[in-house]
């Protein structure tokens, strides 16, 4: 079975600092990792993923997340913060081997504080 | 602006109504899917649609009806409907299906359902 975990109910971060967002997954073998994001009242915005080959993946709005397989995380990071990257961030998983549907983390809301 | 059309935006129906949610994309996706989400919760599959045929239904109740009239339209209807069933309803569409890739999902702006 295959689940992602993340952490983190709220993450508090000042303007222009630096951002990490955790993701823990369980998956079998290779897994397929995604991150999405979630303003309010709208839907939710594909961020970035990782499939295979480069453990750092670059996605939109300066975010990048580094898969590590040996701590099975994913975490999302940003170098500088801006105060329009508060919302809801949702990592998911899902296992390539079988017809399984994507997986959500329970979500992460993010903060930054001018 | 999403490139998934969802309408309406807000919905309030009584237990007895008979309603449908649409939603449409001109991407070329080959693949659609309904998402259910409560307030500060992930979205919860309950329906996906690969070449307009269904090929899962998470176990949802009779009273939540899919449709997919082709491959650019999803409806769901909706009948005798309960309270606990107000929530958002989010359609997602991807590329390929996403059982078998990994296209990532585009998601519409939702359906904001209130259940009376």
């Amino acid at each position: 079975a295959q689940s992602v975990a993340q952490p983190e109910d709220q993450v508090n971060v000042a303007e222009g600092n630096p951002l990490t967002v955790k993701c823990t997954y369980s998956v079998s073998g290779n897994p397929y990792l995604f991150w999405y994001v979630q303003y309010p009242n709208r839907g939710l915005q594909f961020l970035l993923k990782y499939i295979t080959g480069d453990n750092l993946v670059k996605g939109s709005y300066g975010f990048e997340a580094e898969f590590n397989k040996s701590q099975t995380s994913f975490h999302l990071k940003k170098p500088s913060a801006l105060v329009s990257d508060s919302a809801l961030y949702f990592c998911a998983v899902r296992d390539p081997r079988g017809n399984t549907p994507l997986v959500f983390g329970k979500g992460t809301r993010l903060s930054v504080i001018a | 602006d999403t490139e998934v059309t969802q309408t309406p935006k807000h919905l309030v129906m009584g237990m007895t109504n008979k309603k449908s949610l649409k939603c449409e994309q001109h991407m070329g996706h080959r693949a659609m899917y309904w998402y259910k989400q409560k307030a500060k919760k992930p979205p919860e599959l309950m329906f996906v649609y690969s070449y307009e045929k269904l090929s899962i239904n998470e176990s949802v109740p009779s009273r939540f009806s899919p449709e997919c009239p082709n491959s650019s339209l999803l409806n769901l209807h909706l009948h005798a409907l309960q309270p606990e069933d107000s929530a958002l309803y989010l359609c997602a569409s991807s590329q390929q299906d996403g059982l078998i890739s990994p296209s990532p999902l585009h998601f519409g702006n939702g359906t904001r359902l209130t259940v009376t």
